[in-house]
């Protein structure tokens, strides 16, 4: 069956712009993460949707991230206004639930480059 | 706060060896801790995922080993081959209430020569 997609797969905007970032989970996962990976840093946790509710917001890194999740399905990642130091790449992620103790699935990531 | 690390950073071996990469976090009070491999410019792949109650998971050549009380895991690779070559990551799910929450080594970057 097919795999977590992202898109767009890359992104080049100007400062200052708002960009939208999509994540199409494994069909009847219900379980969604995102992550981000600044070059040269480890993974680092941003926030996670159990259904389409989000109980842990505490990785956003400002109040110009945002995430929504709806249908228990497609989730976005929304980052207005953005700096130089958002350039990273976001992963999304789905499970099977949080609470199951199953892996998490990857996608390929949104390489994002503010100019 | 939870700490992950990852030892060593880097790791290069000749076809065939077998090998262990270390993990170890700050944090016992863990839900499950995973190893996955991410190859360049693609994202992660689950490789084995061990329960907190759990000491050892094995898939193929892949042997996973938990140590909860002092925080450690080891990841075993039997019979080292050019296409192990990837960045392996360690990571450790949190329980209490940030469930959902992943927190992440610097990771190993395996090569294998042949």
């Amino acid at each position: 069956g097919a795999g977590v997609s992202q898109s767009p797969s890359n992104k080049v905007t100007e400062k200052g712009k708002d960009v939208e970032l999509r994540c199409d989970p494994i069909s009847g996962h219900t379980a969604l993460y995102w992550y981000r990976q600044r070059l040269g840093q480890g993974l680092e946790f941003l926030i996670y949707f159990q259904g389409n509710s989000a109980p842990d917001k505490s990785g956003l890194p400002s109040d110009r991230f945002s995430a929504e999740r709806t249908g228990e399905s497609v989730s976005t990642l929304t980052i207005q206004r953005t700096q130089q130091e958002d350039s990273a790449v976001y992963l999304c992620a789905s499970s099977r639930g949080v609470y199951l103790n199953q892996p998490q699935h990857f996608g390929d990531g949104t390489r994002l480059s503010i100019l | 706060k939870q700490e992950v690390t990852q030892i060593p950073a880097a790791l290069s071996v000749p076809e065939g060896e077998n090998l262990v990469l270390n993990c170890s976090f700050t944090d016992s009070a863990i839900y499950n801790l995973q190893w996955f491999r991410q190859d360049p410019g693609k994202g992660l792949t689950s490789l084995l995922l061990i329960q907190s109650s759990q000491r050892e998971q094995t898939s193929g050549r892949l042997n996973a080993s938990l140590d909860k009380s002092s925080g450690r895991s080891t990841l075993y690779i039997a019979a080292s081959q050019p296409g192990d070559s990837a960045t392996y990551l360690c990571a450790v799910q949190a329980g209490g209430t940030s469930y959902g929450k992943l927190t992440f080594g610097q990771g190993t970057i395996l090569t294998v020569h042949p």
